[in-house]
């Protein structure tokens, strides 16, 4: 019951390094995300995929960069890090309905500081 | 666009005492709404969920009515115990869309 896995869990970064995050599913759901949540700002959305090959910003996607290039995997990157990245980031799948999407099925989390 | 309000927290409670925490929603049509809840150190997970107006989602003990005329959908526990201590977010998902907009989350502490 593997469900959505985040990689890595934790990473300490310098500012102006890159790095990528990995997220895979095991349900085989059209939708991905990526959300960053800080302190007293709950959840705020990247971007998002509705499909594979497909991409789209949300709410925060400055600084980020997204690629859905095979259907279960959603991979994240910084390509030049600064502290403000600092978060929690979360990776989620959904599945579609006659109305919409379902409910979201999220990983365990990523920590990122960027010192 | 899309919003969701909830009761600012944090909320502290003793074991057996009833839980209620508040969450509107600004959409349009008729959106799907969630409860979610995140225990310490790991991701969200789905409480509760409702499709339509009226529908009462059910878990746990917790329980939520779509309340369309009030665009509502408030988290109620009869009686709480030591391990509800967690955040819990009210979302929703508009009809046709990609996308699920968020609470700002509630944290609830129960002590023994």
């Amino acid at each position: 019951n593997a469900g959505v896995t985040q990689t890595p869990k934790f990473r300490v970064l310098k500012t102006g390094q890159s790095m990528t995050l990995l997220c895979a599913q095991d349900m085989n759901h059209e939708y991905m995300y990526w959300y960053r949540q800080d302190p007293g700002m709950g959840l705020r959305l990247i971007h998002y995929s509705v499909g594979e090959g497909t991409t789209a910003k949300g709410e925060v996607p400055d600084g980020y960069n997204v690629s859905r290039l095979k259907k279960q995997n959603f991979l994240l990157g910084l390509e030049s890090a600064a502290p403000s990245q600092t978060s929690v980031y979360f990776c989620a799948s959904s599945y579609t309905t006659s109305v919409g999407t379902g409910e979201l099925f999220f990983g365990e989390g990523s920590r990122l500081t960027v010192l | 666009g899309n919003s969701v309000t909830q009761m600012e927290g944090p909320v502290t409670l003793s074991e057996e005492a009833f839980l209620t925490i508040n969450c509107t929603y600004t959409a349009t049509g008729y959106p799907s709404l969630f409860w979610y809840v995140q225990y310490p150190g790991e991701g969200l997970q789905l409480l509760l969920k409702a499709t339509k107006a009226d529908d009462k989602g059910s878990n746990k003990g917790f329980e939520a009515t779509y309340r369309k005329e009030t665009t509502s959908f408030h988290l109620e526990k009869g009686s709480v115990q030591v391990s509800d201590s967690a955040v819990y977010f009210c979302a929703l998902t508009q009809t046709g869309a990609g996308k699920s907009t968020f609470g700002d989350g509630t944290t609830l502490t129960v002590k023994p």
